[in-house]
Parts: structure tokens; sequence; C-alpha cells
């Protein structure tokens, strides 16, 4: 398995921009997860969805960021316009849900790579 | 709200050493996880722990969960400069599927 795959794994813009993050889940999995990671707030949950559904989008810090999940084999997490303070590790993680049989480590999450983003 | 912290948040000890991290949870949950995360890396799952008294070994580390103290302690045993790395805990919430991670420990073994 080709585990999850983020894009881009760096990116740099100016404050203003847009940034478009995208990520490929394992495949069969059916919860998606969009982590930040910055020093001074550790590891935040900002949104998950379940099939594709939004579940909870309590984390997401301002209506400047949106994601969406057109279908079972993509997501995306864009921040318009982006400020200094957006930059971080993004992680998108997926997982079985829990009790699913085909994985004996219910609802262990499988993490991408990251996208580090630097806004100036 | 679930809150996770960790101790100790920095960690340096000697190689041969062993030394145990502590994590606690606020609310009640039977789902805890730790993971490894070394500099500039991803999350790398160690363990699972799914039920009260769990008990995961590998290798040097020995990770426990006590649902009852919401308490979990993962046990270094002779520390290796390879351990070198943060590890993070992360507690199921009972009414869903997120995960809430406690600060994380940065862990440096010292030849």
């Amino acid at each position: 398995d080709a585990g999850v795959i983020q894009s881009p794994r760096h990116e740099v813009t100016e404050m203003g921009q847009e940034v478009t993050l995208r990520c490929k889940p394992i495949s069969g999995h059916d919860y998606l997860f969009w982590y930040r990671q910055t020093m001074m707030r550790g590891l935040e949950l900002l949104i998950y969805f379940n099939n594709n559904v939004p579940i909870d989008d309590s984390g997401m810090p301002e209506d400047r960021f949106s994601a969406k999940m057109p279908n079972a084999s993509f997501s995306t997490l864009k921040i318009q316009p982006s400020e200094p303070r957006d930059s971080a590790v993004y992680f998108c993680a997926s997982s079985y849900p829990p009790g699913h049989l085909a994985d004996r480590f219910t609802g262990e999450l499988f993490f991408g790579e990251g996208s580090r983003l630097t806004v100036l | 709200e679930l809150k996770v912290e960790q101790n100790p948040l920095f960690l340096s000890m000697q190689e041969g050493k062993n030394y145990t991290i502590y994590c606690n949870y606020s609310t009640t949950s039977d789902r805890l996880y730790w993971y490894r995360q070394d500099p500039g890396k991803s999350l790398e799952s160690l363990f699972v722990l799914l039920s009260n008294g769990a008990v995961k070994q590998e290798g040097r580390l020995m990770a426990s969960l006590d649902t009852k103290a919401r308490l979990s302690t993962l046990h270094i045993t002779a520390a290796v400069h390879d351990l070198s790395a943060t590890y993070f805990c992360a507690v199921e919430e009972t009414s869903g599927s997120r995960l809430t991670f406690g600060e994380g420990t940065q862990l440096t073994v010292n030849p």
C-alpha cells in the first residue's frame, strides 16, 4: 500500500495568497483527518470526514480555512487568504472505523508525510 | 473537552538507563495510542491500547493503560540513541473517532 499521500511537501507563499493542500488517503479507509502542527500549539485537529462527509470542523481556525472531500480518494484543505500565522506543518491522516475487522489496530491513524507551509 | 497531558515534555537520558513517560487524560476513554515522530518526519504508530490493563511491548518500549486512573505509561528500558525522537500519546474520545494528542515528550538519548 502506498500510504497516505500529501502534496505539496513544501509550500512557500506570500501573505494574501491562496494555498491548497492535497491528500490521498489509504484505499478503503473511511475516515480522513486534517491536523496542523506548530511548536506553540502542538498537534491540532482541524477537521475530519467520515465517508466523504465532514463530521467535525470545530477545529478549523477561521473562515479562511475550508476543506473538501469530493470522493473517497481525495481531499483538499484550502486557506484563502493566507497569513503568516498559518505557517505550520499540515498532516493528513486516514483510518478504518473502530471495530473494522480488516484492521486489528482499530482506530489507528496512518499519517502522511505532511505539507510544510511557510507564509511570508 | 478532553485534555491530554504528558510529562515530562523534555527528557534527556543516558544510554542504558530506564525511564517512564506519563500520559494523563481528563475524560473516560478506552482507546489510547502512542506515536513516534522523528525531526521533520511524519508520525509513526507505536502502540494501540484498547482496554484497561492493556500492555504492549516492542523492543525496548513497553506501553500500558489504566483507564480507571486515566493514565498510560511508556516505559523505556536500557535506552539507545536510536530511540531519540518525540513521543506522543493520543486519546480517542468516546463520542466519536477523533483523537486528541498530548503535547509530546522530546526524548534525547545521549551516548
